[in-house]
């Protein structure tokens, strides 16, 4: 399969613990995003990197979370001290970029990590 | 700064009638705009894209959509609707200038039998 995957597929977790979440893309793409959903929402944007540096981080992302992708390949996105707020669907997605002032390509999602905070 | 606006959060359609979902976006500069699917407990597909080429675009499983900038929309067609088109669907924007991208809220599309 050579789609964006994604680890765990589901993770229940008592309040105040941390968790991480894993991110694969499609090994040709340099960019790789992290959004959140939430039941009846569009997914929110949290932060993405090209190749291996973060380029941005919406003011969702707040200090208990942090993302890496440190030889600019697969991905993690964890979160410290989760609070019952943080109960969402975490996708990742991926694409390419190859310029600066070049339009991005579609991006393509993985299934998601659905995390349950009790 | 950009946005997106999906004016209806549920539309429902009988099958073999057609479909419209309708979506308005703002943005600043020169967009990119998609839709995505997305089917109970599946992952989003992409199923078209408008990059500032043809203003009118094809899709997959029959869906097209128009890039009209007087309207500021990009709405979303299907001449004859199938159950399996029953899923959520969401208008994203992108701008180049800020690489935001933007998901609307969303429809939820019903097909009736």
């Amino acid at each position: 399969d050579t789609g964006v995957s994604q680890n765990p597929r589901h993770k229940i977790t008592k309040r105040g613990q941390n968790v991480t979440f894993r991110c694969d893309p499609i090994s040709e793409h340099n960019r790789l995003y992290w959004y959140r959903q939430t039941l009846g929402q569009g997914p929110e944007f949290l932060t993405y990197f090209q190749n291996e540096a973060q380029l941005e981080k919406s003011r969702l992302l707040s200090d208990r979370f942090s993302a890496e992708r440190p030889k600019g390949s697969f991905s993690t996105l964890e979160i410290q001290r989760t609070e019952q707020g943080d109960s969402a669907m975490y996708l990742c997605a991926s694409s390419t970029r190859w310029g600066a002032g070049q339009k991005s390509d579609e991006q393509y999602f993985g299934p998601g990590t659905r995390l349950t905070v009790t | 700064a950009q946005s997106v606006t999906q004016l209806d959060s549920h539309v429902s359609v009988s099958e073999g009638t057609p479909v419209l979902l309708r979506c308005n976006y703002s943005s600043s500069y020169s967009p990119s705009l998609f839709w995505y699917v997305q089917h109970p407990n599946k992952g989003l597909q992409l199923l078209l894209k408008y990059t500032s080429a043809a203003t009118l675009v094809k899709g997959i499983n029959g869906f097209e959509a128009e890039f009209k900038k007087s309207e500021t929309s990009f709405h979303l067609t299907k001449p004859s609707a199938h159950m399996s088109d029953a899923a959520e669907y969401f208008c994203v924007v992108s701008d180049i200038r800020d690489d935001k991208i933007i998901f609307g809220k969303g429809t939820r599309l019903h097909i009736l039998p």
